[in-house]
């Protein structure tokens, strides 16, 4: 079992490109979540979603797209990035709501 | 938005000690409490999640309970190693499949 793969691993953008930050699982887990992690604030949730087909916003979605076509993918786009978005960003997984979650290994995006 | 409090933010610890945290939560609409241990350079690992009042989890040198009624939840490790430096995060749910986090209480050991 590979768990969760991110890619890429890191990538600098420059201020209004487009990009999408990939998210696999292979653990057949119906629960998704995007989180971006920022120096003092901890993990903050962006998107989740509770199986492929449903989605819902997070605590910033703002500037953010997601899509869930099947079990394995839930992709992030950054639509326009913004220096603001640099972050690291993790993907996690779990079976159920009262599952622990089971995270990727981080994005380290940079927005110049 | 709901708010998962942890304290300490930080803590230093001599090897051999035992310490503990807490985590702070709403207690109304809960549904889940989450632990994780997060190694630097590494990502979080699951640790416990607890669900009914009165709940207590171990794994180890390490155990958590859980208070629903008052809205917090104690993380406890016995006689700490260095490899137990790490940041240990709580995360709840909330009734919903929103999983929200706490910033975190950063642990050194001290050999």
């Amino acid at each position: 079992n590979a768990g969760v793969t991110q890619t890429p691993k890191f990538q600098v953008l420059k201020t209004g490109q487009s990009m999408t930050l990939q998210c696999a699982q292979d653990m057949n887990h119906e629960y998704m979540s995007w989180y971006r992690q920022d120096p003092g604030m901890g993990l903050r949730l962006i998107h989740y979603s509770v199986g492929a087909g449903i989605t819902d916003q997070g605590e910033v979605p703002n500037g953010y797209n997601v899509s869930r076509s099947t079990t394995e993918d839930f992709p992030l786009r950054l639509l326009s990035a913004a220096p603001s978005q640099t972050s690291v960003y993790f993907c996690a997984s779990s079976y159920s709501r009262t599952g622990g979650y089971t995270f990727g290994s981080g994005t380290r995006l940079t927005v110049v | 938005i709901l708010n998962v409090e942890q304290s300490p933010q930080s803590l230093h610890v001599q090897e051999g000690d035992s310490t503990n945290f807490t985590c702070s939560f709403p207690s109304s609409n809960f549904y889940a409490l989450h632990w994780y241990r997060w190694e630097t350079a590494k990502s979080p690992e699951a640790l416990f999640v607890m669900t009914l009042n009165g709940d207590e989890k171990k794994k180890g040198r390490i155990s958590a309970t859980l208070n629903t009624k008052e809205g917090y939840s104690y993380l406890y490790i016995k006689g700490s190693q260095p490899e137990d430096s790490a940041t240990y995060l709580c995360a709840s749910n909330f009734g919903n499949e929103k999983l929200t986090f706490g910033t975190g209480t950063r642990l050194t050991i001290i050999p």
